[in-house]
This record gives C-alpha cells, structure tokens and sequence, in this order.
C-alpha cells in the first residue's frame, strides 16, 4: 500500500529556475510529513517536518535554497530554488503515535538534475 | 549534536557467507531509537530494523542488529548474504529532542553480492 504519492518522478531543471514539488499523503495516520534531500553522493539529509497546515518553513544549503509549505492535511509542498546540483527529493511520513522514535515511510522521490 | 558513522562506503561479499555492516554513533543528548534502512537501486530507502532497547537482539528479513549503548554501536548482520542482498544500507537514529521525522543518516554502505 502506497502511503503517499510524489510527483514528478523526475525533473531536468534549468540552471537558475525554480522547481515545485509535490506530495500527497495516503493514509491520514501518519501525519507528520517531511521532506528529505540526498545529494549525488548518496547521503540523506533531513530539510523540513511540517505537521499543520499553513506551516512553512525555508532553509539553504549548499547547492539549493527551499521553501516548503504544508498545504492542507494530505498536501505537501516544496520549492526548489537556485539548484547548482543535482539531487533527489524525498517525501516522508511518520508519527502514527506522535513521538519521534516512529520510523519513516518514504514517498517515491523526485529526481532533479541541472540543464 | 548527534552523529552517525558508517565507516566502509563499499563491503563485498561472497553469496552465502556472513556479512557485517558497522555503525556507531555520537549524541548530546537522549537518542530513542536506532534504525537500519535499505535502499535498493533506483528505489525509495525504507526501513529493515528498528530498536531502542540496549542489548536487545532485533531481527528482520533475515538480517539482525543488537544495539549496544556501551559501545555505542548498532552493527548489521547477516548470517549468509544473498544476491538480492545488494543495496545501499543507512543506519540512523532518531533524538529525543528532534521533530517527528526528523532522523539523522549515517553516509550509508554500498552491499555487493557476488555469486
């Protein structure tokens, strides 16, 4: 059973231009949604946790600027901007019981790469 | 703040042999739970074990973990590695002082599984 749905699947994003992205929670028990980066050596990194909505919150880091806005209970938005890397961006869901030992379930990523 | 460290980037093996993956990690403050996720190629991470209790054995698909407080390690095994077995191993910890959702990565381990 697929817990959220995440598009685009995949994005070829020209230099200095911003991308949105999308995803939508599935199953309303895992609430607190979450975005995730990992960069082209693999690692994965934690952005954002958005739990209400209206939430938003921004954040650079090396080689993209974001803005994420938890839209509605099921809808999770995030701007990509002034990407100088590619990466994949990773929505997730967790916190059945609220507390932050719930494991995650990962959405299936977005892949950006840089015209 | 919190650290996790998987020191091989890459670990081979032959089919059929044990495998070991290590993971140590470093926290100010009170870590909750540990986990290993796995990343099959051109797929989402999800979770394979999960524990917060020390010296307790956890086991999953064949594959367990004991987390050791004392030494500070939370180390993947697997008595006899299979080809399917090749993929891309996070461990990772969640603080008690994090936002639901919000994990901490270690770089990650590349399994390779040889016939």
């Amino acid at each position: 059973v697929t817990l959220l749905e995440q598009n685009p699947r995949w994005r070829l994003v020209p230099r200095g231009q911003a991308v949105n992205l999308r995803c939508i929670l599935k199953n309303s028990q895992y609430p607190w949604m979450s975005w995730y980066q990992q960069d082209l050596q693999k690692q994965l990194q934690w952005l954002f946790t958005l739990r209400s909505p209206g939430d938003k919150e921004v954040k650079s880091l090396p080689g993209a600027d974001y803005l994420a806005t938890r839209v509605t209970d099921t809808e999770l938005r995030l701007q990509v901007a002034n990407m100088s890397q590619g990466r994949t961006l990773y929505c997730t869901c967790s916190g059945q019981g609220g507390i932050s030992n719930e494991r995650l379930f990962f959405g299936h990523g977005t892949k950006l790469s840089v015209l | 703040g919190d650290s996790v460290t998987q020191t091989e980037g890459l670990v081979t093996v032959t089919e059929g042999l044990p495998v070991k993956l290590n993971c140590t990690y470093q926290t100010t403050y009170l870590t909750i739970a540990f986990f290993w996720y796995v990343q099959y190629l051109n797929e989402a991470p999800q979770v394979l074990l999960r524990s917060s209790t020390d010296n307790k054995r956890t086991e999953h698909q064949g594959f367990h973990a004991t987390l050791h407080k004392s030494s500070s390690s939370f180390h993947l095994q697997k008595s006899s590695a299979q080809l399917s077995d090749s993929a891309l191993y996070y461990c990772a910890l969640s603080e008690g002082t994090q936002v639901v959702g919000q994990l901490t990565f270690g770089s990650g381990t590349r399994l390779q599984v040889y016939a």
